[in-house]
């Protein structure tokens, strides 16, 4: 059954704190992607990458970084937890191509930062 | 720039009735639709895509979607709605590059016994 594991189902953190997300997939997908989910909002791209040390900002990466050292694993980095970084966090994967697209998605991470 | 709409927060609908879930989008390009679904603290799942083709697009748990063109709609439908469909769902929309998909705001359906 094919996969993308979050770490952490839930983690309580402190402002100023320096918060990891690991996201490991095990389809040997190219794509990979970093969204965060608030109520109203909807799902908001923080970061992607499609390959191997490559990233790519989205939609509101400040406050963020990314890192992708190996195809299966893409970690968010919060270098300086602030309260409203307190949020869902949903790590997805993708094959690259055009008749695709699909993502899957872990169970996601939420953080509360106090 | 991709946009996508759900222009209801929330839908109610009896059990055993057909239940729609609206959706409309702005892409340049032929768009690639998508609807997700997700249960309670879960993750997306997917449920169905159009990318070309068929304009009704068949997809997991009876649901299915028809794709209009002239409307810039992808509306979600089901025949006749089941308590477990009660979930909030999501619309999303790419362009036809290898770019990120697009979310709507989601909407929360209600089936009720």
């Amino acid at each position: 059954d094919v996969k993308v594991t979050q770490s952490s189902r839930y983690l309580v953190k402190r402002t100023g704190e320096k918060v990891f997300l690991e996201c490991v997939q095990d389809m040997d997908h190219e794509n990979m992607f970093w969204y965060r989910q608030d109520p109203g909002l909807g799902l908001r791209l923080i970061y992607f990458s499609y390959d191997v040390k490559m990233k790519e900002k989205g939609d509101i990466p400040e406050g963020y970084s990314v890192s992708r050292e190996k195809k299966e694993r893409f970690s968010l980095i919060l270098e300086s937890a602030s309260t409203n970084q307190t949020s869902m966090y949903l790590c997805a994967s993708s094959l690259r191509g055009l008749n695709t697209g699909e993502l899957f998605f872990g169970e996601g991470s939420r953080l509360t930062v106090l | 720039a991709q946009s996508v709409a759900q222009p209801e927060d929330q839908v109610n609908v009896a059990e055993g009735n057909p239940l729609t879930v609206k959706c409309t989008y702005s892409v340049s390009g032929n768009p690639y639709l998508f609807w997700y679904v997700q249960y309670p603290n879960r993750g997306l799942q997917f449920l169905l895509k159009y990318i070309t083709g068929d304009n009704l697009v068949k997809g997991s748990y009876g649901f299915e979607a028809e794709f209009n063109k002239s409307q810039t709609s992808f509306h979600l439908k089901k025949p006749s709605a089941l308590v477990s469909d009660s979930a909030l769902y999501f619309c999303a929309v790419r362009d036809g590059g290898n770019t990120p998909l697009v979310f709507g705001k989601g909407t929360r359906l209600s089936v009720i016994a």
